[in-house]
C-alpha cells in the first residue's frame, strides 16, 4: 500500500536554528502533501498545504515566513521551521494520498511518522 | 467552517467491555468521514466511510455513518489493552483537498 515516510523523526536543537523536515510518498506519486502540528494531548490541526510546482496554501494565522513550505517534485515535499523558537516545539506532521488512476474519494490519506521538534 | 466533534473525549474501560466513541461534524459539501488510531507516533488509518448506513468492519472494530444526523460511531468489542489509544475522527470535504479533525478520543483499557 501507499507509504509515507517523513525524516528526521526526532529533533532537538538551540533556538533560533532553521530545521528542515522532509515527507516523502515511498511507492507513489503526491501532487499534494499536507503538514499538520500537534501539540501534547490535542488534535492535529492543518497548517498548510503542500502544491507540487507551486505556492503553498497556509491556514489562517500560520506564518509563511516562518515556516517555508517547497514542493520541487511529486514525490517530496520539505517544511523548514526558521529561526526557531521553543514555542514551535511541537510533533510536525504529513500525509499524502494516492490519486494514480483511482477515483481519489475512495483513497484515505496516509501518514508519515512525525517529526518531534524539540527547541531548547 | 467545518467542525468535527468527538465524545466522549476520554473513556477508561477494562478488558473485555464494549466501548462506542462518537463523532459529529459540519462541514460543506460532506465527502467522507475517516476514523484513525494514534498511539505515540502518527496516526494508523481504520476506515473510510463515505455512504450512510453501510457497516465497515475490521476485526473487533466497525464503524458506520449516517449522514442524515451528520455523525458517525466506532465500536470497539471485546477491548484488549493494545486498543488503548487515542482515536481521532476526520472529515473530507469536496473542494478541498485536506482533512479537519476532531480532538479525538482517550481511550485506556485496563487488564
Amino acid at each position: 500500500g501507499a507509504v509515507v515516510s517523513q525524516h528526521p523523526s526526532w529533533v532537538i536543537c538551540k533556538s533560533g536554528t532553521s530545521v528542515k523536515i522532509e515527507c516523502r510518498s515511498l511507492d507513489f506519486q503526491a501532487t499534494t502533501m499536507f503538514w499538520y502540528r500537534q501539540f501534547p494531548k490535542q488534535s492535529l490541526m492543518l497548517m498548510a498545504t503542500s502544491n507540487e510546482g507551486s505556492k503553498a496554501t497556509y491556514e489562517q494565522g500560520v506564518e509563511k515566513d516562518k515556516f517555508l513550505i517547497n514542493h520541487a517534485s511529486l514525490t517530496l515535499s520539505t517544511l523548514t521551521v526558521t529561526s526557531a523558537h521553543p514555542e514551535d516545539s511541537s510533533f510536525y506532521i504529513c500525509s499524502a494520498r494516492d490519486v494514480r488512476g483511482i477515483e481519489y474519494s475512495n483513497q484515505p490519506q496516509h501518514f508519515g511518522d512525525g517529526t518531534r521538534l524539540s527547541i531548547l | 467552517e467545518d467542525k468535527v466533534v468527538q465524545s466522549p473525549l476520554s473513556l477508561v474501560v477494562h478488558e473485555g467491555d464494549t466501548v462506542t466513541l462518537n463523532c459529529s461534524y459540519e462541514v460543506t459539501n460532506f465527502r467522507s468521514l475517516l476514523w484513525y488510531k494514534q498511539e505515540k507516533k502518527a496516526p494508523t488509518f481504520l476506515f473510510m466511510l463515505t455512504s450512510s448506513g453501510i457497516e465497515k468492519k475490521s476485526g473487533r472494530l466497525s464503524s458506520i455513518l449516517d449522514k442524515k444526523e451528520l455523525f458517525s460511531i466506532l465500536n470497539i468489542t471485546a477491548t484488549q489493552t493494545g486498543d488503548s489509544a487515542v482515536y481521532l475522527c476526520a472529515v473530507e470535504g469536496y473542494g478541498n483537498n485536506d482533512m479537519r479533525f476532531g480532538a479525538g478520543t482517550r481511550l485506556t483499557v485496563k487488564p
